[in-house]
């Protein structure tokens, strides 16, 4: 039931562009974006749910296809502040859970 | 506002001891979740409560126990310990349902069993 996301793990520079994608094999009801650093706890980014709605957060935005049960993270412009792990949660209609991928390891060089 | 606290932040067990870990939440925050952390793995869900006295199973429940028996409380307890069980223990707290709301992480607690 966990949600499958790549690439595993990205390299950027400073300023370049980047897209996480998370897919799932059920139905989506939600999808929450978190962002974790080195030794850190995860922290919220946005949450999309179904209508394909997208969101933004500063040069961050998300998108979220309700018929492939898929959505993406869309990094711009990226800076060194944006390196951590991303995660997917997911969340299903009818249920309580919030079920998380393995992670994308970003990392941003200047 | 101290938000989500995870107590102990450290631990060091021998296989087959047994702990309990503590998660407080001073938001008045209906439902609770214990995550465990492994290296390419994300976040795992163990066990989570939708309000006070409940408690239901997640992804990966074996040898693990939970209990909510005050609303801000959420421990996870594990009755003998196994070095497969080494993994740093997140909690999380939202107002109601994870599937529209945000989850407020506690700085986790990693246990290595030896």
């Amino acid at each position: 039931q966990q949600p499958v996301q790549s690439p595993q793990a990205v390299i950027l520079r400073e300023g370049e562009d980047a897209v996480i994608n998370c897919s799932s094999s059920k139905a989506l009801y939600s999808v929450h974006w978190y962002r974790q650093k080195h030794g850190e706890a995860p922290v919220f980014l946005m949450i999309l749910l179904k209508g394909g709605e997208q969101k933004g957060h500063d040069k961050i935005s998300a998108s979220f296809n309700e018929k492939k049960q898929q959505s993406s993270l869309y990094l711009t412009a990226s800076q060194l502040s944006y390196s951590g792990t991303y995660f997917c949660g997911t969340g299903y209609s009818g249920g309580n859970k919030l079920v998380f991928g393995a992670g994308t390891i970003l990392r941003v060089k200047s | 506002n101290a938000g989500v606290t995870q107590t102990p932040k450290f631990r060091v067990l021998k296989t087959g001891q047994s702990m309990t870990l503590l998660c407080a939440q001073d938001m008045n925050h209906e439902y609770m979740y214990w995550y465990r952390q492994d290296p390419g793995m994300g976040l795992r869900l163990i066990h989570y409560s939708v309000g006070e006295g409940t408690t239901a199973k997640g992804e990966v429940p074996d040898g693990y126990n939970v209990s909510r028996l005050k609303k801000q409380n959420f421990l996870l307890g594990l009755e003998s310990a196994a070095p497969s069980q080494t993994s740093v223990y997140f909690c999380a707290s939202s107002v109601r349902t994870g599937e529209n709301t945000e989850a407020f992480f506690g700085q986790g607690t990693r246990l290595t069993v030896v």
